[in-house]
């Protein structure tokens, strides 16, 4: 079974500095997809970025990026210029990319980092 | 385009009772997939229901179960709820099979077992 692992429970950054949350995650397989979700207070889960594991390039998405270490099975989440509304739980996702029923629809979540910006 | 929507948002019931718990999918998305938060335990799978069909279950007792519709709309139902079921149940679509699209997730069901 794949395991999600993110060993700091709570992180804080000020107001336009960069903060990196980190992940680890434990596989046998060579096909899958990672992902960072959001949940602010209000509890809705939003997808922040996505990589899969074929994909070298590290994700980018504008002020958020990954630093993806296969060989390391680490994912690492990078927020640049951190601004008061990036302050959340935020939860690193495994998901198979395997074919058969244990794949379907079931991200593995690790669990979370809250994360606390300072004005 | 509307998001996923839970209903109801809070629930407060006593052990022994069941509850039913219900998620509609954004509009032409057929996988459904439920969640179950708590502080303790995290964010566990529950399962996942693709064209009314389960093809995902998690490691939970036979007391949670569910089900989805033709329009792909779900309900999840917890039998006998016991005090450790007090939770936040997520449910997420996705608009098909391919295991890299996104998981589109819903506010959530905040369950109370007194």
């Amino acid at each position: 079974a794949q395991t999600v692992t993110q060993s700091q429970p709570e992180m804080s950054v000020q107001e336009a500095e960069t903060v990196t949350l980190s992940c680890t995650y434990d596989t046998s397989e060579s096909d899958y997809y990672l992902f960072w979700y959001k949940q602010p207070p209000s509890r809705q889960m939003i997808l922040v970025i996505r990589q899969e594991a074929y994909k070298q390039q590290n994700a980018t998405e504008n002020r958020f990026s990954v630093n993806f270490q296969k060989a390391a099975k680490s994912f690492s989440l990078k927020i640049s210029d951190s601004q008061l509304g990036d302050a959340a739980m935020y939860f690193c996702a495994y998901r198979s990319g395997g074919a058969g029923g244990t794949s379907y629809g079931k991200l593995t979540f690790g669990q979370g980092t809250i994360l606390t910006v300072h004005p | 385009k509307a998001g996923v929507t839970q209903t109801p948002r809070y629930l407060i019931k006593t052990r022994g009772q069941q509850v039913t718990l219900s998620c509609s999918p954004i509009s032409g998305h057929r996988s459904v997939s439920w969640y179950q938060q708590t502080p303790g335990q995290g964010l566990q799978f529950l399962f996942e229901y693709f064209s009314e069909t389960q093809r995902n279950k998690g490691n939970f007792p036979g007391r949670f179960s569910g089900r989805q519709f033709s329009n792909s709309r779900s309900e999840m139902n917890v039998s006998t709820l016991e005090l450790g079921d007090s939770a936040l149940y997520l449910c997420a679509s996705s608009p098909s099979a391919r295991y890299n699209n996104e998981q589109f997730f819903g506010p959530g069901t905040r369950l109370t077992v007194l």
